[in-house]
């Protein structure tokens, strides 16, 4: 049982290049979500997915555009990048908002 | 707006000795609570959670928090550390099914 899986593991882009984070669940979850992490910040969220078909702004949206492509997969796009976005990305799913959420194993992302 | 309160970035046990984690939120009703842990170069696992009942919550590895509704607080604690339980520990509440809000987080080392 996979669980959540993110790809790429790793990526080094250049300021203003655009990339797709992709991450993808086998748990049948309604919802999904993306953070970052950054050091001493905890892990503020970027977008997240209520149910299929709807995608909300968190705390941190700026810069980023997500896709619920359909109940598996939920991507994370940067149109162009930029040195603040240097960052480790987490996707997680959960049944419902406010239920446990399943991580996956994250994505390290450095802007030159 | 909830939050959460991790007091102690960083916390440093010897091996054998009392863990203590404090975590303090600000909702003004009972929440959904939640402790994380993040080993290096991984994603979070969840460690235990209190949704209702029982106050006194037990959750894997030895660990159990206990939900204070009058100190809102949920600190997490094992009686004895072991090497392995260094890692980075995360509090998380949510509530009204509502998007989970995650501490700055506490690094745990352990000596030797």
């Amino acid at each position: 049982n996979a669980g959540v899986t993110q790809t790429p593991k790793f990526q080094v882009l250049k300021t203003g290049q655009s990339m797709t984070l992709q991450c993808a669940q086998d748990m049948n979850h309604n919802s999904m979500y993306w953070y970052r992490q950054d050091p001493g910040m905890g892990l503020r969220l970027i977008y997240y997915s209520a149910s299929e078909g709807t995608t909300d702004k968190g705390e941190v949206p700026n810069g980023y555009n997500v896709s619920r492509l359909n109940k598996r997969e939920f991507s994370l796009r940067l149109e162009s990048a930029a040195p603040s976005q240097t960052s480790v990305y987490f996707c997680a799913s959960s049944e419902a908002q406010g239920h446990t959420q399943y991580f996956g194993p994250g994505t390290r992302l450095t802007v030159l | 707006a909830q939050s959460v309160t991790q007091l102690g970035s960083h916390v440093s046990v010897s091996e054998g000795a009392l863990v203590l984690l404090r975590c303090n939120y600000s909702s003004s009703v009972p929440p959904y609570l939640f402790w994380y842990v993040q080993y290096p170069n991984q994603g979070l696992q969840l460690l235990l959670k209190y949704t209702t009942g029982a106050t006194l919550v037990k959750g894997i590895n030895g660990f159990e928090a206990e939900f204070k509704k009058s100190e809102t607080s949920f600190h997490l604690t094992k009686p004895s550390a072991h090497m392995s339980d260094a890692a980075e520990y995360f509090c998380a509440v949510s509530y009204n099914n509502n998007d989970m809000r995650f501490g700055a987080g506490t690094r745990l080392t352990v000596k030797p």
